[in-house]
């Protein structure tokens, strides 16, 4: 059963620090990772989609990075704003129908 | 274009009411996916619809629960007689291909509340 996990749960940061946000799963052998973002009350933003051929994606100050062998993906986010403040959620397909497990996501709260 | 869309956004029912929920998915999207996201879990998945057919129901509770995705018009998630553990955040996806590779497009969700 694949799990995914994301930790710390929250994380606060001072505006203008480059920071990392860590994605783990247990079964390496997933089709792609997709990162999301959550702002309160509302649904979800795809940020990053990476497939398992990819090492890493790219979009803006964005950027992703997949290890599938060690079962890992990062989000790095440089010179961080307030505008960043929101839930970060990482996610990868179970099974053929795209179906996807979900970390609990990580709150990152970035200060002026 | 216009996203997945959802309504209603927020919907409040008493036990023993039937919630419905709709979702409209991206325009050339034939995949529809609903999760359901809890206070303080993340979100889990529930069913899987491509048009007049549901393709995976393993997510979804044994009783009570039921969606669609008709030939016409959205897909619909119905929670009969609720209960107050029904309160939730329910998300709908789009994709438009079946399989793995895809890449999903969320609504904004409808939140349900149960007094």
């Amino acid at each position: 059963k694949q799990e995914v996990t994301q930790i710390p749960a929250a994380l606060s940061v001072p505006e203008g620090e480059n920071l990392v946000l860590n994605c783990s799963f247990t079964d390496s052998a997933i089709y792609n990772l997709q990162w999301f973002r959550q702002d309160p009350g509302k649904g979800l933003t795809s940020l990053l989609l990476i497939q398992s051929s990819q090492r890493e994606q790219t979009s803006g100050r964005l950027n992703a990075s997949l290890d599938k062998s060690s079962g890992r993906s990062t989000l790095y986010i440089a010179a961080s704003q307030p505008g960043d403040s929101a839930t970060y959620l990482c996610a990868v397909p179970t099974g053929a129908n795209s179906k996807l497990t979900f970390g609990k996501g990580i709150t990152l709260s970035v200060r002026p | 274009n216009a996203g997945v869309m959802q309504n209603p956004r927020h919907l409040v029912r008493r036990r023993g009411q039937e919630a419905r929920l709709r979702c409209s998915p991206m325009k050339g999207h034939s995949h529809v996916y609903w999760y359901r996201q809890l206070p303080e879990e993340g979100l889990k998945f529930m069913v899987y619809l491509q048009k007049e057919n549901i393709i995976d129901e393993s997510g979804m509770p044994k009783e009570r629960f039921s969606a669609e995705f008709p030939k016409e018009g959205p897909s619909i998630l119905r929670i009969q007689q609720v209960v107050r553990g029904d309160s939730a955040a329910y998300f709908c996806a789009s994709s438009p291909s079946q399989g793995a590779t895809g890449e999903l497009f969320f609504g904004e969700g409808s939140r349900l509340t149960v007094l």
